[in-house]
This record gives C-alpha cells, sequence and structure tokens, in this order.
C-alpha cells in the first residue's frame, strides 16, 4: 500500500459546482497535513493546513478523519481559476528526523 | 522580498557531466529540501537538510550530492550516476523545529543532451 494516495483524476466539474478530494494515508502516526496547490509547469503552493478539527479558508474546506486514516478537501463554487492539480502532504516525525510524503496529486479541470 | 530562488530555469546536461543546482532562501528557515517531479508524478524526496553541516538522504538518494555550508543555501549536484536526470527539481524550505510548512522554489528543468 502507498504511503499516501490520492485519485489521480482528472475530475471535470462544471464553475459553481462543488467538488471534494480524499486522500488516504497508511502510517497511522503521521502527525500534520497540508492540501497544496500546483499548476502545470510551476512550484506546488500552500494551499492550507488541515486541523483535527477541521478548517475552512473561503470556499475551501480541510477535514482530518484520523481513524480511518484520511484527508478530504472541498472547494464550493469551483471557478476556472481552480484547475489545478491539489497535492496532500502527510508528515510524520521519528527517531529525530522529519519524513514528509506528497501525493501523487489530484488534477481538477473547472469547465466555463 | 523573502523566498527561495532557483537557478537556472532550465539547464542541460552532456552524458557523463556533472551539473548543480542552486537553491537559496532568505527566509531563515533552518531546513531546507531536494525533490525531484517526473511528468505525471509526485514529488520524490532527493536530499533534505534540518540545519547547517547536516543533511539526509531521501528517498531516491542515488545519484546525487549536496551540501550546506550555510543556512540559505542548499545546492543539488546531479552526478554522472544518475542515469536518468531528466526532471523538474524543486527545493524548498521550512522553519524547522517541528513547524513542518514548506514552501516552495520555482524548479529548475533539467534535460540530457
Amino acid at each position: 500500500r502507498k504511503e499516501v494516495e490520492q485519485d489521480p483524476g482528472p475530475f471535470n466539474v462544471p464553475e459553481g459546482a462543488t467538488v471534494a478530494f480524499n486522500c488516504t494515508y497508511s502510517n497511522s502516526a503521521s502527525q500534520s497535513f497540508f492540501w497544496y496547490r500546483q499548476d502545470c509547469r510551476k512550484e506546488p503552493k500552500l494551499l492550507m493546513s488541515v486541523y483535527s478539527s477541521g478548517n475552512e479558508d473561503g470556499r475551501f474546506t480541510a477535514q482530518l478523519n484520523r481513524a480511518s486514516q484520511y484527508i478530504s478537501l472541498l472547494i464550493r463554487d469551483s471557478k476556472l481559476s481552480d484547475s489545478a492539480t491539489y497535492l496532500c502532504v502527510v508528515n510524520l516525525y521519528s527517531g529525530g528526523y522529519q519524513k514528509v510524503t506528497f501525493g501523487t496529486g489530484t488534477k481538477l479541470q473547472v469547465i466555463p | 522580498d523573502g523566498g527561495i530562488t532557483q537557478s537556472p530555469k532550465y539547464l542541460f546536461r552532456k552524458e557523463g557531466q556533472n551539473v548543480t543546482l542552486s537553491c537559496e532562501q532568505n527566509l531563515n528557515h533552518d531546513a531546507m529540501y531536494w525533490y525531484r517531479q517526473d511528468p505525471g508524478q509526485g514529488l520524490r524526496l532527493i536530499y533534505y537538510s534540518q540545519i547547517v553541516n547536516d543533511f539526509q538522504k531521501g528517498d531516491i538518494a542515488e545519484g546525487y550530492s549536496v551540501s550546506r555550508e550555510k543556512k540559505e543555501s542548499f545546492p543539488l549536484t546531479v552526478t554522472s550516476a544518475q542515469k536518468n536526470p531528466t526532471a523538474f527539481y524543486l527545493c524548498a524550505s521550512s522553519p524547522g523545529r517541528h513547524q513542518e510548512t514548506q514552501y516552495f522554489g520555482p524548479g529548475t528543468r533539467l534535460l540530457v543532451l
């Protein structure tokens, strides 16, 4: 089983739609979680951290389910500019060192 | 303006040649990272450094080397031992001390001639 798994998509949604992505992780000791956005041929940029209680930033909502070992990202009222690849990131500290694992990303295409 | 810079944006390597990719940050971050991304794939960790003069191998360190002589700088050398170096190379930094949010540079595309 991969350490971090994402559905690669693409998710093709119309403008204004609500879309959700999940990301599962295998190590139950993982400690912190993030969502990044990556545009084509660009570097990843932090979208939001994921907190245990869930958190919201405008149209974006992130949730963590430790029992089932997944994080989710919900995008409401999709815009054309939301078209990108969304990467989940899982962090684990072990033996004094940090292990950062990126998912392979979920591609979102918002259609006019 | 604080940030991470990588140079060059594009780099061409001849067979048997070593090349060095630059990564500089002025964010006063302790930790720095090098990733490789291949088309349609996720990021894979090459090396990381949590503090000056210390670095650790990531998942795909073979054929690469790094140094961390200064806090601001974490250059990556792609050696001739790396047989498939064509990829997008991304450098990142994070504050460290359990503050793990990583910030990325714009990347370097390495192509083999």
